[in-house]
């Protein structure tokens, strides 16, 4: 089993701050790699797929990038509305998730 | 509209058993692959289960196989499934997802459900 590892498990920043959220893979799963949001109370919502293609109606500031076992989220600027749990999920292998990165405010 | 509507979470006993179900709407629901994903009380994300856009093939995660059983009914526009054995481990909200890739197995989700909490308890 792939195991996805995200770090770090909390990261606090302003509204205007660029954020970064790192997923790091036990194994390579080349760039089949997707970041979801969550809200507390909601659904995951799929933000990029195949580590750098951002889903239907996700806002540009949102950007993933890396290949093979390190991946990276970025989310250019901070919105109020971006707060929340942030997982990483590979479909190489089965199908794995990460045990999540929770954006908070500073 | 996309909609998925998750329903028939309980409290069940320990080795008691229990049939979710689905509800989809807004797509053309027999091109699609379906899956189960669930999330324990405060953890993280689990993929569950899923099953291709025909019904033909299914797989489980190692921690329901055997016990769970996933299935479909295209001309009712809805998905299932079936847990027998219920562990107190398997307590936890239970969504149903959407397939990203039309007739394809791709294993990302881009329409979840609501969820349906399912409890194991005695």
């Amino acid at each position: 089993e792939i195991v996805l590892t995200q770090s770090p498990a909390t990261l606090s920043l302003s509204p205007g701050e660029r954020a970064t959220l790192s997923c790091r893979a036990s194994q390579s799963v080349s760039s089949y790699l997707a970041w979801y949001q969550q809200k507390p109370g909601q659904a995951p919502r799929l933000l990029i797929y195949d580590a750098s293609n951002r889903a239907t109606g996700i806002p540009a500031r949102f950007s993933g990038s890396g290949s093979g076992t390190d991946f990276t989220l970025t989310i250019s600027s901070l919105e109020p509305e971006d707060f929340a749990v942030y997982y990483c999920q590979q479909r190489s292998n089965s199908d794995t998730f990460g045990q999540g990165t929770k954006l908070e405010i500073k | 509209e996309v909609q998925l509507v998750e329903s028939g979470g309980v409290v069940v006993q320990p080795g008691g058993s229990l049939r979710l179900s689905c509800a989809a709407s807004g797509f053309t629901f027999d091109d699609y692959t379906m899956h189960w994903v669930r999330q324990a009380p405060g953890k993280g994300l689990e993929w569950v289960s899923l099953i291709s856009w025909d019904g033909g093939s299914t797989y489980y995660a190692d921690s329901v196989k055997g016990r769970f059983t996933i299935s479909r009914d295209n001309s009712k526009n809805s998905l299932y499934l079936q847990m027998n054995s219920l562990r107190t481990e398997d307590t936890a909200l239970y969504y149903c997802a959407k397939d990203m890739e039309q007739q394809l197995v791709g294993y990302y989700f881009d329409y979840w459900g609501q969820g349906t909490l399912v409890t194991v308890s005695s």
